[in-house]
């Protein structure tokens, strides 16, 4: 079974610019969960979509956005790009909605200068 | 956002010698889920741990949750270079969010 799959893999954006990260996750997952990984932070969950709905979501601002198409494939949108954004986003798939196993994704590596 | 203390941060051990890392919280958890990161990878899911005083093993991997339901402890027999990598704990306290431990990043002298 293919895993999960993250596009693309490495983005480079300027301030104040918008970027919309791709997941496909394992076939029969319904649940995507989308991840920050920084050093400083550490990995930080953004949001929950399950049956196409936001189920869950983290302590980020408005700017991070999501939606979740009828295949369960995922995008991640953030608008108005800070320099802070700048991190590993990653991609989680689960067999069920809530805090079960997730597999993850390789991750789009997001560089704002 | 919240922040889950892992013990300790960083943990240098020659092959063959054992390793531990510990995860904390002051909330009583649902379930507690255990990751590793190679260097360079992303997560991969270990283990979940739903009982109070659960013991699972896979391996040379032990894991522990406390009785009370509020921590945690991953402890690697005799590690070999293979085992490389920064391990997480998660943590679910009934909100159906994860949330992840700082990690404990492993390093093996050979």
């Amino acid at each position: 079974k293919a895993g999960v799959t993250q596009t693309p893999r490495y983005l480079i954006k300027t301030r104040g610019q918008q970027v919309t990260l791709s997941c496909s996750p394992i076939s029969g997952h319904r649940s995507v969960s989308w991840y920050q990984q920084t050093p400083g932070q550490g990995l930080q969950f953004l949001f929950e979509y399950f049956s196409e709905t936001q189920r869950n979501k983290g302590n980020f601002p408005g700017r991070f956005s999501g939606r979740q198409f009828s295949n369960s494939r995922s995008e991640m949108n953030v608008s108005t790009l800070e320099l802070g954004d700048s991190a590993l986003y990653l991609c989680a798939s689960s067999r069920r909605q809530g805090a079960h196993e997730q597999y993850f994704g390789p991750g789009t590596r997001l560089t704002v200068t | 956002g919240q922040q889950v203390m892992q013990i300790p941060q960083y943990q240098h051990v020659q092959e063959g010698e054992d390793f531990t890392t510990y995860c904390n919280s002051s909330t009583t958890l649902s379930n507690i889920q255990w990751y590793k990161q190679r260097p360079g990878g992303h997560p991969v899911f270990l283990i979940q741990l739903v009982k109070s005083g659960e013991v699972k093993k896979q391996k040379r991997l032990t894991f522990q949750f406390g009785e009370a339901k509020k921590n945690s402890s991953l402890h690697i027999t005799a590690t070999q270079t293979t085992d490389v990598g920064t391990y997480f704990c998660a943590l679910e306290a009934g909100n159906e969010k994860l949330t992840f431990g700082t990690g404990t990043r492993l390093t093996i002298i050979p």
